[in-house]
C-alpha cells in the first residue's frame, strides 16, 4: 500500500509556456501533499505544502504565482509551472501523507523531470 | 530551520561488506525517515524511525532522539544497494533533507 503516482514522468516544453504535473495517491486518501524540487546531484528542497480544499503554503523563496498548486481532492494535487524558463528545469517530486495515518510518514511519487528549452 | 548532516558523503563497498551511514540533526524532531533514491529518481521508503530501532531484512536503523542522530546499517551489501541514501527529519509533517550518502557497491 501507500503508492503515489506522478504524471507525466518527463516533459519538455518551450520557454514561456505552462506545464501541469499531477500527483495522485492511488490506494489511500491523502490529507496533505507536498511538492519538492531536486537539482542534479543535490538534495530535495520542499517547495510547498497543500491541504485538500485550502490554499497551499509556500516555502520562503518560492514564487506562488509561478508555481500554482491545486489540491482538489483527497487523492489529487497538481503543480502548474507558469511561464516556464530554462532555470525552472528540474526534477519535481510530490509526496503524500495518509488521512488516517497516526504518524507523519510521507510516501513519494516517482518524480517528473522538466526540461525547458 | 533544522540542519541535517549526513556522513560519509560517498561510500564505496565491496559486495558482501557491511556499512553504517550517519545522520545528525540540529534540533528536536518527531519525524525521521530514511530513503533510498534509485537511479531513476524514485525515493523508496526504508524506515520511519523518529526513535528506537527497526530492522527490515539486511537493513536496520537506530535513532537516538535525545542525542540527535540516526544510523542506518547495511549488512551483506549487494550491487542493488547502490544509490543515494537520504535522511529526512522534521517536526510534524515538514521534512528537511540531508545532502545524502552516495553508496556504490562493487561486484
Amino acid at each position: 500500500g501507500a503508492v503515489v503516482s506522478q504524471h507525466p514522468s518527463w516533459v519538455i516544453c518551450k520557454s514561456g509556456t505552462s506545464v501541469k504535473i499531477e500527483c495522485r495517491s492511488l490506494d489511500f486518501q491523502a490529507t496533505t501533499m507536498f511538492w519538492y524540487r531536486q537539482f542534479p546531484k543535490q538534495s530535495l528542497m520542499l517547495m510547498a505544502t497543500s491541504n485538500e480544499g485550502s490554499k497551499a503554503t509556500y516555502e520562503q523563496g518560492v514564487e506562488k504565482d509561478k508555481f500554482l498548486i491545486n489540491h482538489a481532492s483527497l487523492t489529487l494535487s497538481t503543480l502548474t509551472v507558469t511561464s516556464a524558463h530554462p532555470e525552472d528545469s528540474s526534477f519535481y517530486i510530490c509526496s503524500a501523507r495518509r488521512l488516517q495515518g497516526a504518524d507523519y510518514e510521507q510516501y513519494f511519487g516517482p518524480g517528473t523531470r522538466l526540461t525547458v528549452t | 530551520g533544522i540542519q541535517v548532516e549526513q556522513s560519509p558523503p560517498d561510500l564505496i563497498l565491496q559486495e558482501g561488506a557491511n556499512s553504517t551511514l550517519r545522520c545528525n540533526f540540529s534540533d528536536s524532531v518527531n519525524n525521521l525517515q530514511w530513503f533510498h533514491q534509485n537511479p531513476w529518481g524514485q525515493l523508496i521508503n526504508l524506515f520511519y524511525i523518529p526513535s528506537g530501532t527497526k530492522q527490515n531484512g539486511r537493513l536496520s536503523a537506530t535513532t537516538v532522539a535525545t542525542e540527535r542522530y540516526s544510523l542506518l546499517y547495511i549488512s551483506s551489501s549487494q550491487t542493488t544497494d547502490s544509490g543515494v541514501y537520504f535522511c529526512a527529519v522534521g517536526v510534524d509533517y515538514k521534512l528537511s533533507f540531508g545532502a545524502g550518502t552516495t553508496v556504490t557497491v562493487r561486484a
